[in-house]
């Protein structure tokens, strides 16, 4: 079946340093992949998103492209700031049957000043 | 309001109590989800309900019943909880795509609902 797997965390890391999360994803077909982040004692929200191949999604700073070659998604950022501090997810769209997204364990981030 | 919002907030039960925690969505969306998420451990599907049918029941014990009554509301009763339920409960709404396709699938995600069991 379809799979996600993160870079296993806590990740800790110095404000302006650079940051990679890696993920890579099993699936049937060409699904989106999506990056989301929960801040604490708040819901999921999407950080980014990429529909196929050689896609890049970018949102406040964040990057990752879809590889089809090499089935991964990393997210980088190139300057983290205290105020990225949360968990990530790296998820996939499951089309086949019930639509429903397939999420890695997440990873913490930790950003000190 | 706008986007997904759950109530309760927190919940704290006993394991013979009845409670349930309530989602609405506000985004005109046909599908709705039910999420757990647990220390430790990755989100866990339970519940997908399109245009209000089931779609989706993975394998979740029946002291958790949920009930979509409208396309903007989805509820999970909770009866006979057990401690190890105490979870972020986290509700999701989204566009299934139609015939004609063209969804790329993102979810929307309320705050969620804390529950502890005692």
């Amino acid at each position: 079946g379809n799979s996600v797997t993160q870079m296993e965390g806590p990740v800790t890391l110095s404000e302006e340093a650079f940051l990679t999360i890696n993920c890579t994803y099993t699936a049937t077909g060409y699904p989106s992949l999506f990056w989301y982040v929960q801040y604490p004692g708040e819901g999921l929200q999407l950080l980014l998103k990429a529909t196929k191949a050689d896609d890049k999604g970018s949102n406040k700073g964040f990057e990752a492209t879809y590889r089809k070659e090499t089935t991964s998604f990393h997210l980088e950022k190139g300057s983290v700031q205290v105020s990225d501090s949360a968990v990530y997810f790296c998820a996939l769209s499951d089309l086949q049957g019930a639509q429903k997204l397939v999420f890695g364990q997440g990873t913490r981030l930790t950003i000190n000043p | 309001e706008t986007g997904v919002t759950q109530t309760p907030r927190h919940l704290v039960m006993g394991m013979t109590n009845k409670k349930s925690l309530k989602c609405e969505q506000h985004l005109g969306h046909n599908a709705m989800y039910w999420y757990k998420q647990s220390a430790k451990k990755p989100l866990e599907l339970m519940f997908v309900y399109s245009l209000e049918e089931r779609v989706e029941n993975n394998s979740v014990p029946s002291r958790f019943s949920p009930e979509c009554p409208n396309s903007s509301h989805l509820f999970l009763h909770l009866h006979t909880l057990q401690p190890e339920d105490s979870a972020l409960y986290l509700c999701a709404s989204s566009q299934r795509p139609g015939l004609a396709g063209g969804d790329t699938g993102e979810l929307f995600f309320g705050e969620g609902s804390r529950l502890t069991v005692l």
